[in-house]
């Protein structure tokens, strides 16, 4: 049940798209298409922005876009707007459990 | 409008235990799993414990088993986290979640605090 790995920190200029992405193994992202994100901005409770692998809820933005190949998930954010500055977690189904990854802070430059 | 309400947290020392508790409203909640996610201060997510809708599986992060106790009372819409020795790398903020692959819900969180 290790955590899946996500870079600490990604940034990009309003208008810009940015690509966080989330490597697990092939029994977890690898193995299913059940990898969820979440926006959580400070203070505040995680919203769920894609899941499985690229489904998007209602209210959540197109410009937010999830993909996977292999065992490594991505979440784009395209036309970046100074909003989407948060921390963002990945997780994916694992067997039993959901296991999540550390979180990337989106900085908007 | 679908509502998680979580309270039972609070301060206990080394060892003690405290029971979690989750009202839930605004969605039938014998229909879906539910599940408790933990958020230690200024770190990540972890999924800690799921259960499915009538409370015939339930599952657990390695590092609670044994110790903490998922549970649902279908009848009175309430999820449960009973934890028991607890230790110093329990205390985070507990979410109340639904579902067991993505959580679309989530409470507000209650805070145990595990120290002495």
């Amino acid at each position: 049940q290790s955590a899946l790995t996500q870079p600490p920190s990604a940034s990009g200029s309003p208008g810009q798209s940015v690509t966080i992405s989330c490597t697990g193994t092939s029994s977890d992202v690898g193995g299913y298409n059940y990898v969820s994100w979440y926006q959580q901005h400070p203070g505040k409770v995680p919203k769920l922005m894609i899941y499985e692998v690229t489904k998007r809820p209602s209210g959540v933005p197109d410009r937010f876009s999830g993909s996977k190949s292999g065992n490594t998930a991505s979440l784009t954010v395209s036309g970046l707007q100074a909003e989407d500055e948060a921390d963002y977690y990945c997780s994916s189904y694992a067997g039993s459990n959901v296991v999540f990854g550390g979180g990337t802070k989106l900085t908007v430059l | 409008e679908v509502q998680l309400v979580e309270s039972g947290g609070g301060l206990v020392q080394p060892g003690g235990s405290l029971r979690l508790s989750c009202a839930a409203s605004g969605f039938t909640f014998s229909t879906y799993w539910m599940s408790w996610v933990r958020q230690a201060p200024g770190k990540g997510l972890e999924s800690v414990a799921n259960i499915k809708k009538d409370g015939s599986e339930k599952y657990y992060v390695d590092s609670v088993k044994g110790r903490f106790t998922i549970s649902r009372d279908n009848a009175k819409n309430s999820l449960y986290l009973q934890m028991n020795s607890l230790r110093a790398e329990d205390t985070a903020l507990y979410y109340c979640t639904r579902g067991r692959i993505s959580r679309d819900y989530w409470g507000q969180g209650t805070l145990v605090t595990v120290s002495s």
